[in-house]
């Protein structure tokens, strides 16, 4: 197992192109969230699901945006109609439902809307 | 009312030196706490969990006061190495969101 992996790494895209990000989890982690951290503050929290149920969603995840995680594994976030402020580095972690211990980070897809 | 306040510093201190970062919490109600690292550009990693008690690992004590409601991290013997943003998070319930601050910037200088 090689931790958690985030497709692409970076992301250019025009202002009204939509993007999609892609997730791979830890293989045996159940929990699966996403954030977002723009320069100079700490990750916020966007949406987490248990498998595959979306249990949480923050404020923050406006309806030009959307995740899915279809079978419990890998997981994609969707976002409609970029802004110029969605750019920020969009963080996966994952962890195993019962265990008091910290997430594990994927490296983040870094956007940039144009 | 942000759940989790930082000083944002930064911290330049040299070699060797002691350093300390605090961060207040808001809701009496967390549960779980943690220090994380985060290297300029890269994602954050888990440095330590922060038990009631107080823990240690190496050169780094983590301790939790809940009657105030802060965390502390204490660096001793600090290295260049030790050069990142230091993050405090905290959950209300386990497995659920964390709270992030915003991050404590430390460099350490030759």
């Amino acid at each position: 197992d090689t931790g958690v992996s985030q497709d692409p790494r970076h992301k250019i895209t025009k202002r009204g192109q939509n993007v999609t990000f892609r997730c791979d989890p830890i293989s045996e982690h159940n929990r699966l969230y996403w954030y977002r951290q723009t320069l100079g503050q700490g990750p916020e929290f966007l949406t987490y699901f248990q498998n595959e149920a979306q249990l949480e969603k923050s404020r923050l995840l406006s309806d030009r945006f959307s995740a899915e995680r279809p079978k419990g594994s890998f997981s994609t976030l969707e976002i409609q109609r970029t802004e110029q402020g969605d750019s920020a580095m969009y963080l996966c972690a994952s962890s195993l439902e019962g265990r008091r211990l910290g997430y594990t980070f994927g490296s983040g897809t870094r956007l940039t809307v144009v | 009312r942000k759940e989790v306040e930082q000083d944002p510093g930064p911290f330049n201190v040299p070699e060797g030196a002691t350093v300390a970062f605090n961060c207040t919490y808001s809701n009496s109600a967390s549960q779980s706490f943690f220090w994380y690292r985060q290297d300029c550009r890269k994602e954050p990693k888990l440095l330590m969990s922060v038990y009631s008690s107080g823990n240690e690992d190496g050169r780094f004590t983590a301790q939790l006061n809940r009657a105030s409601q802060y965390i502390s991290l204490l660096i001793r013997d600090s290295k260049l190495s030790d050069s990142a943003t230091y993050l405090c998070v905290v959950t209300l319930n386990t497995g659920n969101q964390f709270y992030f601050g915003t991050g404590t910037s430390l460099t350490v200088i030759p």
